[in-house]
C-alpha cells in the first residue's frame, strides 16, 4: 500500500470499551500527527510525534492515549470515551527536518468514530 | 495564535466555470505557509496548492491558483474550468516556520457543490 492508511475506517464503541485506531505511512516520514474532524468545526490537532517522540499535545483529555513505536506507525488508544468524542479521526504524516518545518502533510483516510 | 477563516460555508459553480473560495488568516509572523487541502466525500485529504509566504510569485498547480494578498493576509483558491471531480470540502491552512513547531491551523471548510 501507499500513501497513509489507518485502520478501522469504521468505528462504533461504547462508554465503557476501550479500543485503538492504528495508522500506518508508507511515504518514509518521520513525523506522524493525530487530528480529530468534527462536523461545523475546524480540523483539530491533537497530537505530534517527530522522530517517534510526542512533541505536541494540544490539551487533549488523557482518555486518548497515543503511541508511536516507529515512525511508521502510530496509534490512538481509547478508553472510557463520551459521545461529544464521537468524528472522524485523521492521521497524517510528514518529513519532519530538525529546526525546520517545511514539509506538508498527508492525510489518511480518517477513522469514523461514534461513541454510543 | 495563528486564526484562519473561511468566510463561505457553501458555494456551488457550473461545470466548466470558474469559482474563487476565499480565506484570511490572522499572524504576526512573517514568514509562513499557506495550503489549500481538499477532502472529496469518500474523505481522504489531499493537498491541493501550497504558498510560501516570503514568494511573491502566486501558486499554480494545472487548474487550480491562488491569489496571495500578503499585507491584505488574504490567500484565496481559484479553480478554473471546474470538474465534477472538484467537488469537495476545501480547507484553507496556516503553517509557521519556526524550528520546532508542526501546527497546521485550518480553517471551517468551504463545500464546493459542481453543477452539471
Amino acid at each position: 500500500e501507499t500513501g497513509v492508511t489507518q485502520t478501522p475506517r469504521h468505528l462504533v464503541m461504547g462508554m465503557t470499551n476501550k479500543k485503538s485506531l492504528k495508522c500506518e505511512q508508507h511515504l518514509g516520514h518521520n513525523a506522524m500527527y493525530w487530528y480529530k474532524q468534527s462536523a461545523k468545526k475546524p480540523l483539530e490537532l491533537m497530537f505530534v510525534y517527530n522522530f517517534k517522540e510526542q512533541t505536541e499535545n494540544n490539551s487533549v483529555p488523557s482518555r486518548f492515549s497515543p503511541e508511536c513505536p516507529n515512525s511508521s506507525h502510530l496509534f490512538l488508544h481509547l478508553h472510557t470515551l463520551q459521545p461529544e468524542d464521537s468524528a472522524l479521526y485523521l492521521c497524517a504524516s510528514s518529513h519532519y527536518t530538525t529546526g525546520l518545518a517545511t514539509d506538508t502533510q498527508y492525510f489518511g483516510p480518517g477513522t469514523r468514530l461514534t461513541v454510543l | 495564535a495563528q486564526t484562519v477563516t473561511q468566510s463561505q460555508p457553501e458555494m456551488s459553480v457550473q461545470e466548466a466555470e470558474t469559482v474563487t473560495l476565499s480565506c484570511t488568516y490572522d499572524t504576526s509572523e512573517s514568514d509562513y505557509y499557506l495550503f489549500w487541502y481538499k477532502q472529496p466525500p469518500s474523505r481522504q485529504m489531499i493537498l491541493v496548492i501550497r504558498q510560501e509566504a516570503y514568494k511573491q510569485q502566486n501558486a499554480t498547480e494545472n487548474r487550480f491558483s491562488v491569489n496571495f494578498q500578503k499585507a491584505a493576509k488574504s490567500f484565496s483558491l481559484k479553480i478554473s474550468d471546474s470538474q465534477l471531480g472538484d467537488a469537495a470540502m476545501y480547507f484553507c491552512a496556516y503553517r509557521t516556520t519556526q524550528g520546532g513547531s508542526e501546527k497546521l491551523v485550518f480553517g471551517k471548510g468551504t463545500k464546493l457543490t459542481v453543477n452539471p
